[in-house]
């Protein structure tokens, strides 16, 4: 995973619950970035932090929240106000060629 | 909206020949292009950046880049089985700190 670390890799949420998922990086890099797949979508942007005490929405951020209180960790919370939340959500750095590194991923069900 | 497309596919290729995968973008500003190969279940992998108009060259894989036709593919030499994945085409453009995505194309190697 080139240093970043997703957990859980499935998660499972019931109807009007919040869920965090957890994305840590130990490659000392600045942007961390969210990304949804759904199947025949791609990948779709939610937020994304430049530096620390600092992020911005993405294309789909509704529904989603973000913290950025540490270089190392963002974490994104599923809010319950996200009405399709079953997805494949990957956490990325960007690193030195400008492209992306992913974590492994966190496969989301709502049940 | 900025606009990276791609076939979906399916791709089938028999073994040893060369798959050729397409992209097109929509903006002229854009700067450097990638190329990810996703395995079913798994996060995608960068497998080539370009960021200049010709062809660069990694092992058997060939990322051509065209920047007057908006276009950039990628060529798989000798195709193996273990090259049946999902590919998906990333473009970054000018001044914009995130990557756009294609939907991604579906290659499948017949042994």
């Amino acid at each position: 995973d080139g240093g970043i670390t997703q957990s859980p890799k499935y998660l499972f949420r019931k109807e009007g619950q919040n869920v965090t998922l957890s994305c840590e990086q130990n490659l000392n890099h600045d942007a961390m970035y969210w990304y949804r797949q759904d199947p025949g979508q791609g990948l779709r942007l939610i937020y994304y932090s430049q530096i620390v005490n600092d992020f911005q929405k993405g294309d789909i951020a509704e529904g989603y929240s973000v913290s950025r209180e540490k270089k190392e960790s963002f974490p994104l919370t599923v809010t319950s106000a996200q009405k399709n939340p079953t997805a494949f959500y990957l956490c990325a750095i960007r690193d030195r060629l400008d492209g992306y590194t992913f974590g492994s991923g966190t496969r989301l069900t709502v049940v | 909206q900025k606009e990276v497309e791609q076939n979906s596919g399916p791709l089938s290729v028999p073994e040893g020949a060369i798959a050729s995968l397409n992209c097109t973008y929509s903006d002229r500003g854009s700067q450097s292009f990638f190329w990810y190969r996703q395995y079913s279940g798994k996060s995608p992998e960068l497998i080539m950046s370009i960021y200049s108009n010709g062809d660069k060259e990694d092992g058997r894989f060939t990322a051509q880049l065209n920047k007057a036709s908006q276009y950039v593919s990628l060529l798989i030499r000798d195709s193996q089985p273990s090259d049946s994945a999902t590919y998906l085409c990333a473009v970054n453009y000018f001044g914009n700190e995130k990557l756009t995505f294609g939907t991604g194309t579906r290659l499948t190697i017949i042994p």
